[in-house]
């Protein structure tokens, strides 16, 4: 069984606060890191493809990191919107597997 | 971008029913496509893997005799929730593999609640 943790759970913030989180996931094996934005009630929208260390993939205020030595991906999120929660989920693909294993994500609310 | 669709979107039965849920790949083919069921507060727990052609393949703890998928065509692949029980009631989404770029595209959810 695969460990893939975010961290935190869920993350309160204010309109405007930049703000992150983290996913960790076996340093083994490495094929692809993906990130999710999940809303309630709609299906996720992958967000980014991570596939080599040290990638930086940035869309509007959303960015994202991969260290694959060591087993990580940041996701940040620069001046936070209301309309930027929703729970942001990693999925891990280790190589010659095409099954994602996904993580708990983490619940981002963003108080007006 | 490619879409994924799922119908039924909500269903409510009665215990004991079967509850069919289709999902299919609108605008490309899918040799691989994925049921998850959502648990309350909780991420997406892979079901079964399902393979244009060949049987499903499931996870550890999911029944096959109770979540029956078919994977007719390239782009269609159903599941069958047979004699529903009030503890399967939850969210199922499922996935699909577009063979070019090799990514996921998701459906948009079936809730289904059995009384």
């Amino acid at each position: 069984i695969l460990n893939v943790e975010q961290s935190p759970q869920s993350l309160h913030v204010q309109e405007g606060d930049s703000t992150n989180f983290t996913c960790s996931f076996p340093s083994s094996n490495f094929y692809a890191l993906h990130w999710y934005r999940w809303e309630t009630a709609k299906s996720p929208e992958a967000l980014f493809v991570m596939t080599l260390n040290g990638d930086e993939k940035k869309k509007g205020r959303i960015s994202a990191t991969l260290n694959t030595k060591e087993g990580y991906s940041y996701l940040y999120i620069k001046g936070s919107q209301p309309e930027d929660s929703a729970t942001y989920l990693c999925a891990f693909l280790e190589g010659g597997s095409y099954i994602p294993t996904f993580g708990r994500g983490t619940s981002l609310i963003v108080h007006p | 971008g490619a879409v994924v669709s799922q119908h039924p979107s909500r269903v409510i039965c009665k215990s004991g029913t079967s509850v069919k849920i289709e999902c299919r790949s609108l605008d490309f083919q899918a040799t691989t496509m994925f049921w998850y069921r959502q648990f309350p507060k909780q991420s997406l727990m892979l079901m079964a893997t399902s393979n244009e052609g060949s049987k499903a393949t499931y996870e550890q703890g999911v029944e096959k005799d109770k979540f029956l998928i078919n994977h007719a065509s390239l782009t269609l692949s159903t599941l069958t929730v047979t004699s529903a029980h009030p503890e399967d009631s939850s969210f199922y989404i499922c996935s699909a593999i577009r063979q070019v770029g090799n990514e996921q595209f998701f459906g948009p959810g079936t809730r289904l609640t059995v009384l």
